[in-house]
């Protein structure tokens, strides 16, 4: 285990409606990474977080928005959900400026009916 | 824009048996990382792998950077390195692209 933690496991949600998931990033990493994964496909990179802002962001439309608390911790929101919006959400934390030291959290699956 | 080539993008193994994986990249990058994702879902990161040779255990990596290839060795496989394995690269803004995955699978 990588000490990342995600919530919810699996969530289902219906066109239009909003959705939060959340990021718990290992112990001494201050950076948190958003990827999402569609079916059969890599990891896209959606945006990342330091120091409570936004640091890179990734093709995704402003629907996709973020936040990270004082301890570090990790939100994506997604407003107004398309179904194309259905994948395994992955965040991953790590020390700044050490992306080669990211390690991902379990991932969210999200459909959207 | 970046590109990231892997190949092949099935593979079927005999529990045993050895494979190499292939991931080529544009020249616009030059750090380059190596993932196993688990039939659950889970991303592990197997090497960080910029350029030279490393190994662990019955897993090892070779990256030649100027000509923009790296290749995944598995030796004796077994059902458990079963999952697709990713490389990706680290990009300019310090986040990971990843290339088009390779799904093994080893059977019993």
């Amino acid at each position: 285990e990588t000490g990342v933690t995600q919530s919810p496991t699996h969530l289902i949600k219906t066109r239009g409606q909003q959705v939060t998931l959340r990021c718990s990033s290992q112990s001494g990493h201050n950076t948190v990474s958003w990827y999402q994964q569609a079916l059969g496909q890599g990891p896209q990179f959606i945006f990342q977080y330091y120091r409570e802002e936004e640091n890179g962001r990734g093709n995704f439309p402003p629907r996709f928005s973020g936040l990270q608390f004082p301890n570090y911790s990790s939100e994506l929101n997604v407003n107004a959900l398309e179904l194309d919006d259905s994948a395994l959400y992955l965040c991953a934390s790590s020390a700044w400026g050490t992306p080669e030291t990211q390690y991902f959290g379990p991932g969210t699956r999200l459909l959207v009916l | 824009g970046i590109q990231v080539e892997q190949s092949p993008p099935d593979l079927i193994l005999q529990e045993g048996a050895n494979s190499t994986l292939r991931c080529n990249f544009s020249d616009s990058v030059n750090n380059l990382q190596w993932f196993h994702q688990n039939p659950w879902g889970q991303l592990i990161n197997l090497f960080y792998i910029p350029s030279g040779t490393k190994q662990n255990g019955r897993l090892s990596a070779t990256t030649v950077a100027t000509e923009r290839y790296s290749l995944l060795y598995i030796s004796s496989s077994q059902t458990t390195d079963s999952g697709v394995y990713f490389c990706a690269v680290i990009t300019g803004a310090n986040n990971l692209f990843f290339g088009t995955g390779t799904r093994l699978t080893v059977i019993p």
